[in-house]
């Protein structure tokens, strides 16, 4: 059964850091993993897709890497703005489901 | 513009009474899924449609149950809701179930059960 870990659980960072979120899972047999952003009661917003063929994606200010050998994945955010203070949750696609990890709560102190 | 829909936002309901969430897409996706969010936990799928086949493999429990009468439209009911049933419930569509294709999720429906 495959488990998707996220660490930190929670992380407060003033504007302009750099900061990097860590997700892990333990099955190596994964089609591709995508990084959501959920703000507070709201729905899920897919930020990064990398499929398991791929080592990175980029987007704006965001950059997600895969390790599928060590089960491994990172968000990188660059430049860190108030506006990213939400939640950040990571998900596996395997078979026919996404398994998501428990998200990091990010807030960005201005 | 919006291109998966779910209403109600916000629902309260009796403990045992039933309660329909309803889901709606503009994207013609084949796939509907839902998930339950419990409050600070990791969403947990509940089920799918692939078209119109109905696939329970994450074994939902019978009190969920789900209907998609045509492509766009996907119901989720709760038989009788428990206090546990408390939850934010989420839609999304994908357009193929395979590797190369991304979920579109709904803002979601908070649901409390009294």
């Amino acid at each position: 059964k495959q488990e998707v870990t996220q660490i930190p659980a929670a992380l407060s960072v003033p504007e302009g850091e750099n900061l990097v979120l860590n997700c892990s899972f333990t099955d190596s047999a994964i089609y591709n993993l995508q990084w959501f952003r959920q703000d507070h009661g709201k729905g899920l917003t897919s930020l990064l897709l990398i499929q398991s063929s791929q080592r990175e994606q980029t987007s704006g200010r965001l950059n997600a890497s895969l390790d599928k050998s060590s089960g491994r994945s990172t968000l990188y955010i660059a430049a860190s703005q108030p506006g990213d203070s939400a939640t950040y949750l990571c998900a596996v696609h395997a078979g026919n489901m996404l398994t998501f990890g428990g998200g990091t709560r990010l807030m960005v102190k201005p | 513009d919006a291109m998966v829909i779910q209403n109600p936002r916000y629902q309260v309901t009796q403990f045992g009474k039933p309660v329909t969430l309803s889901c709606s897409q503009t994207l013609n996706h084949n796939v509907m899924y839902w998930y339950q969010q419990k409050s600070s936990q990791a969403p947990k799928l509940l089920f799918h449609y692939y078209d119109k086949d109905f696939n329970n493999e994450a074994d939902t429990p019978d009190n969920f149950q789900s209907r998609r009468p045509n492509t766009s439209f996907c119901f989720l009911d709760i038989r009788s809701p428990g206090l546990g049933d408390t939850a934010m419930y989420l839609c999304a569509t994908s357009k193929r179930r395979d590797s190369q294709e991304t979920q579109y999720f709904g803002p979601g429906t908070r649901l409390l059960v009294l």
